[in-house]
């Protein structure tokens, strides 16, 4: 059972053009949310989060929205530059402040297209 | 370099022998995870320390798994008796409890069992 989902496996993006990148989750006991960015054969690299209490974070050319009610999150990259070309990983957990236990979707594969 | 460090980062070895991988967290992290990734997946979660306790085993760490954190710093994860199916990525990451879930992902082991 996938509480995590990213039902886009792959995205292709022009480059100076922005990026959204979609999360989908089912489990109402997750509170945090986090967005890793992954380059092959590294570990992921975090990148942004957001709680709960809020429907949005900015940092950066990041941004994320979360709306609680559909379960849903995004990540927008704006501009997007072409080291930008990643596999993004969403990933959720149920509290804010202690069990810190990821649950990561499938990811997408962004291309950034010059 | 102060970010998580694991070793060795690939390992090919014949089924049936053991293995084991290193991890050695960020100073001051108290927590350390230890994640796995099969191709085409996003990370999924073994086991987590906070200092030398551990605190959390995932049903997918079976009995020829283990985890050890023997003075709250470094770990290792051992296989035993290696299966084709335990070919995949490890992943280890650390975190301090104080700063939320904002968890560090080091570059991960490789391990193929042929």
């Amino acid at each position: 059972d996938q509480q995590v989902k990213q039902n886009s496996p792959s995205l292709s993006v022009q480059e100076g053009r922005i990026s959204i990148l979609n999360c989908d989750y089912t489990n109402s006991m997750f509170d945090y949310f986090l967005w890793y960015k992954k380059y092959p054969a590294e570990g992921p690299t975090f990148l942004i989060s957001i709680s709960s209490i809020k429907d949005k974070n900015e940092d950066g050319r990041f941004t994320v929205f979360l709306n609680k009610s559909a379960k849903h999150l995004s990540l927008h990259i704006v501009p997007s530059q072409p080291g930008d070309s990643a596999v993004y990983f969403c990933a959720a957990s149920p509290s804010n402040f202690g069990n810190e236990k990821l649950t990561f979707g499938t990811g997408t594969r962004l291309t950034i297209i010059p | 370099d102060t970010g998580v460090s694991q070793n060795p980062r690939h390992k090919i070895t014949k089924r049936g022998q053991n293995v084991t991988f290193r991890c050695d967290p960020i100073s001051e992290h108290n927590r350390l995870y230890w994640y796995r990734q099969t191709l085409g997946q996003g990370p999924e979660f073994l086991t987590y320390f906070q200092n030398e306790a551990q605190l959390e085993k995932s049903r997918l760490l079976s009995d020829r798994f283990s985890a050890e954190r023997p003075k709250g710093s470094f770990s290792t994860l051992e296989i035993q008796r290696t299966e084709q199916g335990d070919s995949a990525m490890y992943l280890c990451a650390s975190s301090l409890r104080a700063s939320g879930n904002t968890i560090y992902f080091g570059e991960g082991s490789w391990l193929t069992v042929v």
